[in-house]
């Protein structure tokens, strides 16, 4: 069995700041892991993922993410928010071999003002 | 480019009252699969279908019902609705277990049952 947890249900933040928003992860077999952004009236879209290979994975608009495997996270970072970066975010684990199960965490609503 | 396509955005029933919730892709997806998002809980997996003809249960499956008579379409049957569903309803599709290729979800049906 896997399992998520993210420990911040709400994190406020202003613009120009930075960020991090935690994930921490249970399994007892290898994982692929996820990070997703949902905007308001939205579904999911993928912003982040990490399979194999370079443990620093990046994404277009700015975010990165690490895993660090003896310490079971993949925490979300990124240098300088912007207001549009308001969403919540899901952070998301699956085994290789049946990555489209997804097991997602609770969620963390990023909230960023002027 | 429609993507997933769900139906309709908001309903609203009585219980003991049935309904299907429509899903829709046009990306000739064979992976399909329905969350429910709850507030604290993320999402979480109801069914999904690994192919036309092929369905299986997820995390919550009870009160549910689902089938997958063409490649197209995913939809999830209430047969007998509890206030307990209310919730978000996310239905998501991607390619045959690829993990090269993400989930896509539809944006959502939000149903409420009094």
């Amino acid at each position: 069995a896997q399992s998520v947890t993210q420990l911040d249900s709400q994190v406020p933040v202003f613009e120009e700041a930075p960020v991090e928003l935690r994930c921490n992860y249970s399994s007892s077999v290898s994982v692929y892991l996820f990070w997703y952004v949902q905007y308001p009236n939205q579904g999911l879209q993928l912003l982040l993922k990490y399979l194999s290979g370079s443990t620093l994975v990046k994404s277009i608009n700015g975010f990165e993410a690490e895993f660090n495997k003896s310490q079971t996270s993949f925490h979300l970072r990124k240098p300088s928010v912007h207001i549009s970066d308001t969403a919540e975010y899901f952070c998301a684990v699956s085994q290789p071999g049946t990555a489209s199960k997804l097991t997602f965490g609770t969620g963390t609503r990023l909230q960023v003002t002027l | 480019n429609a993507g997933v396509t769900q139906t309709p955005k908001f309903q609203v029933l009585k219980t003991g009252q049935s309904m299907t919730l429509q899903c829709a892709q046009d990306m000739n997806h064979e992976y399909m699969s329905w969350y429910r998002q709850d507030p604290g809980m993320g999402l979480r997996l109801i069914h999904y279908s690994v192919g036309a003809g092929i369905t299986d249960q997820g995390e919550v499956p009870n009160g549910y019902n689902v089938s997958r008579s063409t490649t197209e379409d995913f939809p999830l049957r209430l047969l007998s609705a509890a206030p307990s569903q209310t919730s978000v309803y996310f239905c998501a599709s991607t390619r045959q277990s690829s993990y090269n290729s993400p989930l896509h979800f539809g944006n959502g049906t939000r149903l409420t049952v009094t």
